[in-house]
């Protein structure tokens, strides 16, 4: 259950803050993502790295910047925010791009207000 | 792009019943099809994944068929237990630019009743 960690756990924030979500895995994977999850919607993939390099980006608004400064750590720094983007932010490793199975961490649930 | 759509939405068993739950997909490129258990507040799991190179795979009271050529693939509990009650997904994923990008349906919460 430690392989992948998230910080916070829990975020509540305003409109006009800026705030970050971390992530860490200790699996020594090459890949991470960062997901979505919203009741009753499917999980959402947002952004694909591999290698540290930015692989996938699915359309996500421009106040969601990825950052991945090493295959250990992967961070989603949040700005202007609107309440529509309160969900469970889930991010998941996996061995690399080309390997299918991904491990996931707790999550980070984030309530805008 | 890959769509998935998980049926049903909400599944109510007694303990000792079978579970099934159904997933279909839309890309035929699609070939490693995954599915997670996801507990109240906690994160999603692995608990069982099928490629496309397989029609069938069983672990103990889990087990997922897969039939390509109707592009649909099911999950099968047997035997539950008040402890497999969770929120159940699946998952299609193909190969997007060298990555494994899954497409997940909108998930299946299974209740089991003691």
């Amino acid at each position: 259950e430690t392989g992948v960690t998230q910080t916070p756990r829990h975020l509540v924030m305003g409109m006009t803050n800026k705030k970050s979500l971390k992530c860490e895995q200790h699996l020594g994977h090459n890949a991470m993502y960062w997901y979505k999850q919203s009741a009753k919607k499917p999980l959402e993939l947002m952004f694909v790295y591999n290698f540290k390099e930015q692989t996938e980006n699915n359309s996500v608004p421009s106040r969601f910047s990825p950052e991945c400064p090493n295959s250990s750590h992967l961070f989603l720094h949040l700005h202007t925010l609107q309440p529509e983007d309160s969900a469970l932010y889930l991010c998941a490793s996996s061995q690399d791009r080309q390997k299918e199975t991904q491990y996931f961490g707790p999550g980070t649930r984030l309530l805008v207000l | 792009g890959e769509n998935v759509e998980q049926h049903p939405s909400t599944l109510s068993v007694q303990e000792g019943d079978s579970a099934v739950i159904k997933c279909t997909y839309s890309d035929s490129a699609s070939n490693y099809f995954p599915w997670y258990k996801q507990e109240l507040g906690k994160r999603p799991q692995l608990i069982i994944d099928i490629r496309s190179n397989v029609g069938e795979k069983k672990d103990q009271r889990i087990a997922v068929t897969l039939n390509k050529t109707a592009k649909h693939f099911s999950l099968h509990i047997t035997e539950t237990q008040p402890e497999d009650s969770a929120v159940y997904f699946c998952a299609a994923t193909e190969a997007s630019g060298g990555s494994y990008i899954p497409t997940f349906g909108r998930g299946t919460s299974l209740i089991v009743h003691p």
